[in-house]
């Protein structure tokens, strides 16, 4: 799990409620990524971010939120407008240099259930 | 749909046996990682292979390469136990760093 924490461990939400999960790196990284994984599947890109006050789209952004205040730190909100939001959040980094795709490096992820 | 494919979707074999699993992909790479997940875990990176190779080694673990079939192959030796778990390819694509998954093969290995 490397230099990339993740809380909580599980986070319950009920319906209508907006929740934030926490992503702190201390890896000196530029990037940093989220990602849902569904049972049995691969993992599905929300939101990243390639430098600090920027941050993209991924593949299923909608429905979520994020922030990229500070380089160590990019907290995912699961809005009330994520109708299925069930499933395993990862957060990851990566180093990133000009031109060259680098290494992931992923947190112990987050289970959010809904109530 | 995935960039990468997985294939078997499950795999079960007896300890010290070799477990190979492949990935297929569907456009043209840089790269292409494989990573393990245990149940329940994040992602641990494995490794990665570059379009100009063919073949890499990392202790028991060896990766093949096949542009022209884009695909990939993770040949893992004299198994263990605790290699239980399931390993993911994961190719770059759009451009920057924005990985795509395949759906992962689940590897047991009974003792």
């Amino acid at each position: 799990d490397g230099g990339i924490t993740q809380s909580p461990k599980y986070l319950f939400r009920k319906e209508g409620q907006n929740v934030t999960l926490s992503c702190e790196q201390n890896l000196n990284h530029d990037a940093m990524y989220w990602y849902r994984q569904d049972p049995g599947q691969g993992l599905r890109l929300i939101y990243y971010s390639q430098i600090v006050n920027d941050f993209q789209k991924g593949d299923i952004a909608e429905g979520y939120s994020v922030s990229r205040e500070k380089k160590e730190s990019f907290p995912l909100t699961v809005t009330s407008a994520q109708k299925n939001p069930t499933a395993f959040y990862l957060c990851a980094s990566s180093a990133q240099t000009s031109g060259k795709q680098e290494t992931q490096y992923f947190g112990p992820g987050t289970r959010l259930l809904v109530l | 749909s995935q960039q990468g494919e997985e294939d078997p979707q499950a795999l079960s074999i007896q300890e010290g046996e070799n477990a190979t699993m492949n990935c297929s992909y569907k456009t043209s790479i840089n790269n292409l990682q494989w990573y393990r997940q245990n149940s329940g875990r994040g992602l641990v990176h494995l490794i990665l292979i570059r379009s100009n190779e063919r073949e890499k080694h990392s202790g028991r673990l060896r990766v093949t390469l096949d542009t022209s079939k884009k695909s990939s192959s993770l040949l893992i030796t004299a198994s263990r136990a605790a290699d239980t778990a399931s390993y993911f390819c994961a190719t770059f694509t759009g451009g920057g760093n924005k990985l795509t998954f395949g759906t992962g093969t689940q590897l047991k290995v009974e003792l």
